[in-house]
């Protein structure tokens, strides 16, 4: 099984609708981000967590929330999609109490498609 | 604004010959240097780390940081075609605590 899954893979959403993308980890890792990834733009951070209670905006925030439930979960809301919020999203999760520090699983990412 | 710049390519390399990916970055506080490879249409996953000034090797791939120039560098040796992807350089800056700036990535597109 996957470490780091995303639920749904791929979504089609109309604007305003309200959506949330899932995220789980079997990893036991503290540390849970949640990124977007637009053609030519890079991976841009949106929010990251480093325990339940922790909860950090990143570059591109507006627009967006997130809830950490648990250790192992960490799940993005679009409140209002907007058709600029189309992109491919990804969460990762890291450890730095491991050796090599602060190295990124990924999750497979969704597609997401706001109309 | 901490920024990662890479050229985002594509950078084309015959089968066989050494792919050289650079990066640079601008915050002088940068203490960790990831890069990552990405299929198309895949999840980022990671090549090399490094952390301290000069080479470190993995198999095939090299990184190189000179944190004086504010550089890093990423060398593939005997290029194969299954390492054409996007290649993104991330910098960590301060201790750990802080997430991951990630540049655009640069696209190999290797040759047979």
């Amino acid at each position: 099984d996957a470490d780091v899954t995303q639920t749904p893979r791929n979504r089609i959403t109309k604007t305003g609708k309200r959506i949330m993308l899932e995220c789980s980890q079997t990893k036991g890792h503290d540390r849970m981000y949640w990124y977007r990834q637009d053609p030519g733009l890079g991976l841009r951070l949106i929010y990251y967590s480093f325990d339940v209670k922790d909860i950090n905006k990143g570059e591109i925030s507006d627009g967006y929330s997130v809830s950490r439930q648990a250790q192992a979960k960490f799940s993005l809301s679009l409140e209002s999609a907007i058709p600029n919020q189309t992109a491919l999203y990804f969460c990762a999760t890291s450890d730095p109490g491991l050796a090599g520090g602060e190295t990124q699983y990924f999750g497979p990412g969704t597609r997401l498609l706001v109309l | 604004q901490k920024e990662v710049e890479q050229n985002s390519g594509p950078l084309s390399v015959p089968e066989g010959a050494i792919a050289s990916l650079n990066c640079t970055y601008s915050d002088r506080g940068s203490q960790s240097f990831f890069w990552y490879r990405q299929y198309s249409g895949k999840s980022p996953e990671l090549i090399m780390s490094i952390y301290s000034n000069g080479d470190k090797e993995d198999g095939r791939f090299t990184a190189q940081l000179n944190k004086a120039s504010q550089y890093v560098s990423l060398l593939i040796r005997d290029s194969q075609p299954s390492d054409s992807a996007t290649y993104l350089c991330a910098v960590r800056v301060g201790q750990a605590g802080t997430a991951l700036i990630f540049g655009k990535g640069t696209t190999l597109s290797v040759s047979s």
